[in-house]
């Protein structure tokens, strides 16, 4: 059974970064691509971007300037780095893996609330 | 980018009656890439259909999807007091390559 369990600071301060690592267990990360999505409290789902295996990656483009995604296979992990955080990043981030062979998102990790505030 | 407008915002139901989401694309979207989630208070979202009617694994067959273009819905035939929760539906567009997500659908109890 495929897992993910995001993890990082709950609190990140106004101008700082957001760091978060999703491990992913039960599979490889090797196997697909891997998105990250966030929700804001109270609010809809906004998609971050995604990595494949190879190390590819595409971001949402209202995002890009501040978005990293990286991988680590010999942790079998998928991390995120948002900089230049303001409250409006303030969100539960998901991690996800996609559907095998379509274009949607399968498997998701619980989520982690992340909050900027100084 | 496309835009995708769910309707209506809000559908208050009884259990055992049916559920008609709707959800509208700014411009015409490829099926393959046409997507439903369900989200229970607290809860992470679930995959219920991908390629507009494909059911995810373990998904009941009264959930069901359908649409072309520009116009999709999401039908749930017979409500069960589980199905309420927020719907969302998402689609993959290649250029640029992104997703985006519906601003959801309410779906509660009457």
């Amino acid at each position: 059974q495929v897992q993910l369990q995001e993890s990082g600071p709950g609190l990140v301060k106004p101008s700082g970064t957001l760091s978060l690592t999703c491990a992913v267990s039960g599979e490889s990360i090797t196997s697909d691509w891997w998105s990250w999505v966030r929700q804001p409290p109270g609010k809809g789902l906004e998609w971050i971007g995604e990595i494949y295996h190879s190390g590819n990656t595409n971001y949402n483009p209202s995002l890009k300037s501040r978005v990293t995604l990286s991988l680590d296979k010999s942790q079998n992990q998928v991390s995120l780095k948002l900089s230049s955080v303001t409250a409006a990043d303030t969100a539960v981030y998901f991690c996800a893996r996609h559907c095998i062979g379509h274009r949607c998102h399968y498997y998701w990790g619980q989520g982690t609330l992340v909050t900027v505030s100084s | 980018e496309i835009v995708l407008t769910q309707s209506p915002g809000t559908l208050s139901l009884s259990p055992g009656e049916r559920a008609t989401l709707s959800c509208r694309a700014s411009q015409s979207v490829s099926s393959n890439y046409l997507a439903w989630y369900q989200q229970r208070p607290g809860q992470t979202p679930r995959l219920l259909i991908y390629g507009v009617s494909s059911r995810a694994t373990g998904i009941p067959d009264r959930f069901s999807g359908s649409g072309s273009g520009t116009d999709f819905t999401l039908t749930i035939s017979r409500l069960e007091p589980e199905d309420f929760a927020v719907y969302y539906c998402q689609h993959y567009g290649p250029s640029p390559p992104m997703y985006t997500f519906g601003q959801g659908t309410k779906l509660e109890i009457k």
